[in-house]
């Protein structure tokens, strides 16, 4: 029920081209769905975050889709950059029970090819 | 910009000795975590602390752990017998509050190395 289940492991990708992760989740609870970034040796960075009261948050390149029925949200990363190449982490939360205790993925490693 | 800070970067101990890791929460923060992330693995929740308190610890959290905010600005992780599955990164965060700051914010990690 805490659990949140990410795909693909890992993924690589052109320059230019879309990078696309995908995560689902069991508990209804959640009500807070973070993604962060993490870069090797480094803490994860928050990059962009939405609730379920949309379905579909834009951010620069970056845009999250959340399909509130199927319980799924995804990253959508567009003109992916060799910059982007990281660790990327899906959360969620339920900030009325769990002080925002996150809940993360197992991670995507991208791979952005020049 | 303000960021979370974490001490040391890397610690290498023996097999049970105590470890302490620090963290500086950022200033205005009230709310303070530590997580975890074994090599290769994802990020777990610790433990959540509030108004000098424990409000939320996992399965994780048994009792050779324990956190402390000993003065303003400091917040400790103490392991105090290590074991040879307590080698991981630890992840100290921290946010301003539930209501409108949901954000937790990072530190850089400390990595853990247990022998």
């Amino acid at each position: 029920q805490q659990q949140v289940k990410q795909s693909p492991q890992s993924l690589i990708v052109q320059k230019g081209g879309i990078s696309i992760i995908n995560c689902a989740y069991e508990n209804t609870a959640f009500d807070y769905f973070p993604w962060y970034q993490q870069f090797p040796g480094k803490g994860p960075a928050l990059l962009i975050a939405i609730r379920p009261d949309v379905s579909e948050k834009k951010e620069g390149r970056f845009t999250i889709s959340f399909n509130k029925s199927a319980k799924q949200f995804s990253l959508h990363i567009m003109d992916s950059q060799p910059g982007d190449s990281a660790t990327y982490f899906c959360a969620a939360s339920n900030p009325n029970t769990g002080f925002q205790k996150l809940v993360f993925g197992t991670g995507t490693r991208l791979l952005v090819s020049p | 910009e303000p960021e979370v800070t974490q001490t040391p970067s890397h610690q290498v101990t023996q097999m049970g000795q105590e470890v302490i890791l620090r963290c500086v929460p950022i200033s205005n923060h009230l709310y303070f975590y530590w997580y975890r992330q074994i090599l290769g693995q994802k990020v777990e929740f610790l433990v959540s602390f509030y108004n000098n308190e424990i409000s939320e610890k996992s399965e994780i959290f048994d009792d050779q752990f324990s956190v402390e905010r000993p003065d303003g600005s400091n917040f400790t992780l103490k392991i105090r017998s290590t074991k040879l599955e307590d080698s991981a990164m630890y992840f100290c965060a921290s946010s301003a509050d539930l209501a409108g700051g949901e954000t937790q914010y990072f530190g850089p990690g400390t990595r853990l190395l247990v022998l």
